[in-house]
């Protein structure tokens, strides 16, 4: 248990769908980030949020939008996706840069289906 | 922007052979990070290097940064099952918490 919780853990979802993806976190923590996991790249960093203001989008699709509601809590809404956008999607967590301990800690993904 | 490489991709070992992970940066490093993510689970963090030319051990684990900071390894001696996993590095780049991952090493061990 890393103490960031993730819901659901596995989605299946149609291409017309939207849905979204829910992060909580009560370690403390003020920073949180999306990232994509697929079977062939590397974790891609989508979004990052500090003390809830987006700070960082890779360039990432329209089709997925973040929501910090608080520091506690990060949405992925998601509508529209595309077959390609099926991989795992991890939340994580930590404190801010300039902190002594930076480590992220990770949820346990939810594993993406678009059909 | 800033690139974390890794290599190798891939490594499978004989249980007991030892292995090593490399990690570069393209750019300097504040600190540099180390995950595991066993199969079909999550990262979990492993350590964080800070000071130039920094080494620290964990067990059978040995993190190394670079005196450029720009460089950092993971070396595991005698392998064992439990071993198995994809290794990350990772840093943070210019961006306000922007922590980048490298590719990953995913370590196979035989027994």
């Amino acid at each position: 248990e890393t103490g960031v919780t993730q819901t659901p853990r596995h989605l299946v979802m149609g291409m017309t769908n939207k849905k979204s993806l829910k992060c909580e976190q009560h370690l403390g923590h003020n920073a949180m980030y999306w990232y994509k996991q697929s079977a062939k790249k590397p974790l891609e960093l989508m979004f990052v949020y500090n003390f809830k203001e987006q700070t960082e989008n890779n360039s990432v699709p329209s089709r997925f939008s973040p929501e910090c509601p608080n520091s506690s809590h990060l949405f992925l809404h998601l509508h529209t996706l595309q077959p390609e956008d099926s991989a795992l999607y991890l939340c994580a967590s930590s404190r801010p840069t300039g902190w002594e301990n930076t480590e992220a800690f990770f949820g346990q993904g939810t594993r993406l289906t678009v059909v | 922007g800033q690139q974390v490489m890794q290599i190798p991709q891939y490594q499978h070992v004989q249980e007991g052979e030892d292995f090593t992970t490399y990690c570069n940066s393209s750019t300097t490093l504040s600190n540099i990070q180390w995950y595991k993510q066993r199969p079909g689970g999550h990262p979990v963090f492993l350590i964080q290097l800070v000071k130039s030319g920094e080494v620290k051990k964990q067990k059978r684990l040995t993190f190394q940064f670079g005196e450029a900071k720009k460089n950092s390894s993971l070396h595991i001696t005698a392998t064992q099952t439990t071993d198995v996993g994809t290794y990350f590095c990772a840093g943070f780049s210019g961006g306000y918490n922007k922590l980048i991952f490298g590719a990953g090493t995913r370590l196979a061990v035989h027994p």
